[in-house]
């Protein structure tokens, strides 16, 4: 299977900052790609599917360069329930083949 | 919104015994999978599940592990000898095709005394 890497971290960050995480991945055939966010001993759970054109969710932002396969996410204005791992998340054609980062963990202080 | 269901939240056992895990998928999904999560390591692809067999696995899948789909809801994940480093967290997760998101139950926890 091909990998994905993220930004090691962690990130710890005060409250009300703009963060952003960067995530590379490795098989140009990957047509899917997601930013799911996984607290403490948890579940992973979908934070945004990321589109071609870009796409924004409130106060985050995605983007995607397939030339580069390298996936963005923004955080703006964080609070500190933002605080948790962001999984960088690439998936095949078929959308079967999902493939995880190792995560960037956030700290949001206050 | 519906959602994967797992069972046992904690599972304890001692090395050398053998473990079921059970899941019960998104009615509506096709697609099924078992990924593990060893504590403070990235979440790891384990095996997918379409039309009653087997599509991929990992090389972690070996022959102590085995997938089955008993009926129309449950998904199991059997490892027949238990090992110390099968401890982890393991997620079920289901999907529709094609290119959807994943959806993932709360987790097993395997301890592996």
């Amino acid at each position: 299977r091909k990998e994905v890497e993220q930004d090691p971290g962690p990130f710890n960050v005060p409250e009300g900052a703009t963060v952003a995480f960067n995530c590379t991945y490795s098989n140009s055939a990957s047509q899917s790609f997601f930013w799911y966010r996984q607290d403490c001993r948890k579940e992973p759970k979908l934070l945004m599917s990321v589109y071609s054109s870009g796409n924004e969710d409130g106060r985050f932002t995605a983007q995607l360069n397939r030339a580069s396969q390298y996936i963005s996410l923004l955080i703006r204005d964080s609070k500190l329930s933002d605080s948790a791992t962001y999984l960088c998340v690439v998936a095949d054609n078929y959308g079967q083949n999902f493939v995880f980062g190792p995560g960037t963990r956030l700290s949001v202080l206050p | 919104e519906p959602e994967v269901t797992q069972t046992p939240s904690h599972q304890v056992t001692q090395m050398g015994q053998e473990v079921i895990l059970r899941c019960v998928p998104i009615s509506n999904h096709l697609y099924f999978y078992w990924y593990r999560q060893i504590l403070g390591q990235k979440v790891e692809f384990l095996v997918s599940f379409y039309n009653n067999e087997i599509s991929e696995k990992s090389e972690i899948f070996d022959d102590q592990f085995s997938v089955e789909r008993p009926d129309g809801s449950n998904f199991t994940l059997k490892i027949r000898s238990t090992k110390l480093e099968d401890s982890a967290m393991y997620f079920c997760a289901s999907n529709r095709p094609t290119n959807e998101k994943l959806f993932f139950g709360s987790g097993t926890q395997l301890s592996v005394l």
